[in-house]
Formats: C-alpha cells, structure tokens, sequence
C-alpha cells in the first residue's frame, strides 16, 4: 500500500528556509485523483494545511503562508517537497505530508510519520 | 475564511459509554467535504470518516458521522479503550480551502 515519508533537517535557524521532502513508496504520485498536501502541527496545538500539489505541478496555498511557501514535485524521484522561507520560532512544528484522495471527497487517507522541525528563538 | 469549532473541548467518559463529538462550522459546508480524524499521542492523524457520513477503510462501525450545513456529529456507539484519543474535523472547499477544528481531547473518566 502507498507510504509517505518526511525527510529533512530537524533543526533550522531563524530566518533561514526550512526544507523537507516527502517520498511515496508504494505507489505513484503521478497517480490521477491525487493530491499531496504538507500539514503542520504545532506543539501541543491543532492541525494547519500548509498547501498542496498535484503531479502536473498545479498548487494551492494556505493565505496565511502563501508568501513564504513553495511547494514542487519531481515525479522521476516519486517525491514532493515543501519549502519555508523566513522561518521564525513560530514555525516550530511537526511537519506531515499527506495524500489527499478524489475518491474520498478530498480527505486525507495516507499520512506520513511526520517529523518535528525546531526553530530556536 | 471558515473556522471550524469543536466541542466539548474534553470529553471524559469510559469504555462503553456512548460518545458524542459536535464540530460547528462559521458558514455552511458541503456535506461532501467534511471529515473526521483520530491522532493519538506521537501518531500522525487517522481519517475515519469523510463526506460527513461515510467510513474509511478499516473504521469500525462504532464510528459514524452525520449532519449538514453548519452542524456536524461524531458518534461513537460504545467506547473501546483504544478509542480514547484527540478527534478533528476538517473541511474542504472553502478558502483556506482545507481547515481543522482545535480538537476534542476524548479521556477516560
């Protein structure tokens, strides 16, 4: 069955530009009716969509971090990435990627492990 | 933009028990586009239930959701003690085009 696995650097320093990537393993992320979402979770707190991608490169972000996010994909390597420019303390979180499912009416049915990025203030 | 808010902010009940988990929504949602998740500690979120009403693969069918509009309901039949754990709403659709209610923290009592 499909898999996502983050990857990435666990420690970025403030107003640098954090970057991870998500790896689908499993299945293809060219597949149709999918798309490939990053969420955030800060620390004891609730869930925030960062944005998403499908595999023709077609992207949508949250308005609240437009301006600092870029999503891209590189369907060869079977991977998705999310890029954060100007990070602050504030961006302390648990990243997460997901799949976000046609068939489900959009709901995220595969989530990664996610992994935890600490910006120090 | 559409908030979502869920309540009880902590649900305290106990294996067998019946629950009850509301999300209410700023302006209407389409049916179709509202979803349930379980996370629990140190885990990355669960879908359960998505288009307000329909279970995910695998969801025991102790679980099941319902509602429309502005109101919407998670309902456990009776409580197994896995099933203790936080619970989020989510929409699609509406500009930030994804969102999550804050959470129901479900605790034993």
């Amino acid at each position: 069955q499909v898999q996502l696995q983050e990857s990435g650097p666990g420690l970025v320093k403030p107003s640098q530009t954090l970057s991870l990537t998500c790896t689908v393993s499993g299945g293809s992320i060219s597949s149709g009716g999918c798309s490939w979402s990053w969420i955030r979770q800060h620390p004891e707190k609730g869930l925030e969509w960062i944005g998403y991608i499908y595999y023709s490169g077609s992207t949508y972000y949250n308005p609240s971090l437009k301006s600092r996010v870029t999503i891209s994909v590189d369907t060869s390597k079977n991977q998705f990435s999310l890029k954060l420019s100007s990070v602050t303390a504030a961006d302390t979180a648990v990243y997460y990627c997901a799949r976000g499912s046609a068939m489900l009416k959009d709901a995220f049915d595969i989530w990664g492990q996610g992994t935890m990025v600490t910006v120090p203030s | 933009e559409i908030v979502l808010t869920q309540s009880p902010g902590t649900l305290s009940l106990s294996p067998g028990e019946r629950a009850t988990l509301s999300c209410r929504a700023s302006q209407s949602v389409s049916s179709s586009y509202l979803a349930w998740y379980q996370q629990k500690p140190g885990q990355a979120p669960r879908l359960l239930i998505y288009g307000a009403s329909s279970r995910a693969t695998g969801i025991p069918d102790r679980f099941s959701g319902s509602g429309s509009g502005t109101d919407f309901t998670l309902t456990i039949s009776r409580l197994e003690p896995e099933d203790f754990a936080v619970y989020y709403c989510q929409q699609y659709e509406s500009s930030p085009l994804y969102s999550f209610g804050q959470g129901t923290k479900l605790e034993i009592k």
